[in-house]
């Protein structure tokens, strides 16, 4: 089983400051995808990244992938109150996904 | 992406009983997914479900417990059988799309189900 470490498990900050949220893994994955999910509701896709080494940028979200694709990173910069939620990195192998525990984030005005 | 619905949104049972939940996809796709979030936890995948075959379970999930049906390419069902207040969970079901050279799964509302 390949497991997906997510950290930190928890995040609260301040509308305005950045904040960085990791997925590490020992085993390496042909893509890897990261989605927000709010209270009530399923996942949302945010990104999928393929390519390691991979910089993706998606309005102030900037996602890495490493170039060994056993591992990323979610910067947010400048966070607001709607950035507010689970973020939930999932790793793609053999027509599977395995999900990270997730982090949560909360973004106070 | 993906456009699909689920019924019911939330439901409240008691215990001994069964509920199935449905799922619908605004386009045919060859394979379906279900998970289950437990409170405060991430997805765990409960089976894969191919149109014209028998669902694929993993590991822990059994298919007396959690039955599914795949009648055509664009709807699903899963139904939590016998259920006990540890079956309350959010019930997700998704869908992978190809993107390129990768496939992209894309997810349902989800049910949420509390079982009393």
């Amino acid at each position: 089983t390949q497991l997906l470490e997510q950290s930190p498990q928890f995040l609260s900050i301040q509308e305005g400051e950045n904040l960085t949220v990791y997925c590490n893994s020992s085993s390496v994955f042909s893509s890897l995808q990261w989605y927000r999910q709010e209270p009530g509701e399923g996942p949302v896709l945010l990104v999928t990244v393929v390519t390691g080494g991979e910089v993706k940028k998606l309005k102030r979200l900037t996602f890495q992938f490493g170039d060994a694709r056993k591992d990323s990173s979610l910067h947010i910069t400048a966070a607001q109150p709607g950035d507010t939620g689970l973020y939930l990195c999932a790793g793609h192998s053999w027509g599977k996904l395995q999900f990270g525990a997730g982090t949560q984030v909360v973004v106070t005005p | 992406s993906a456009v699909i619905s689920q019924k019911p949104s939330r439901d409240i049972c008691q215990r001994g009983t069964s509920l199935t939940i449905q799922c619908q996809v605004d386009s045919q796709v060859t394979m379906m997914f279900w998970y289950r979030q437990q409170p405060g936890q991430s997805l765990t995948l409960i089976a894969t479900a191919n149109q014209g075959s028998e669902a694929t379970y993993e590991s822990g999930f059994v298919i007396d417990k959690f039955p599914i049906s795949r009648p055509n390419l664009t709807f699903s069902t899963l139904t939590v059988s016998n259920m006990s207040p540890e079956d309350s969970s959010i019930y997700l079901c998704s869908v992978d799309r190809s993107q390129g050279f990768t496939d992209t799964q894309y997810f349902g509302p989800g049910t949420r189900l509390t079982v009393l």
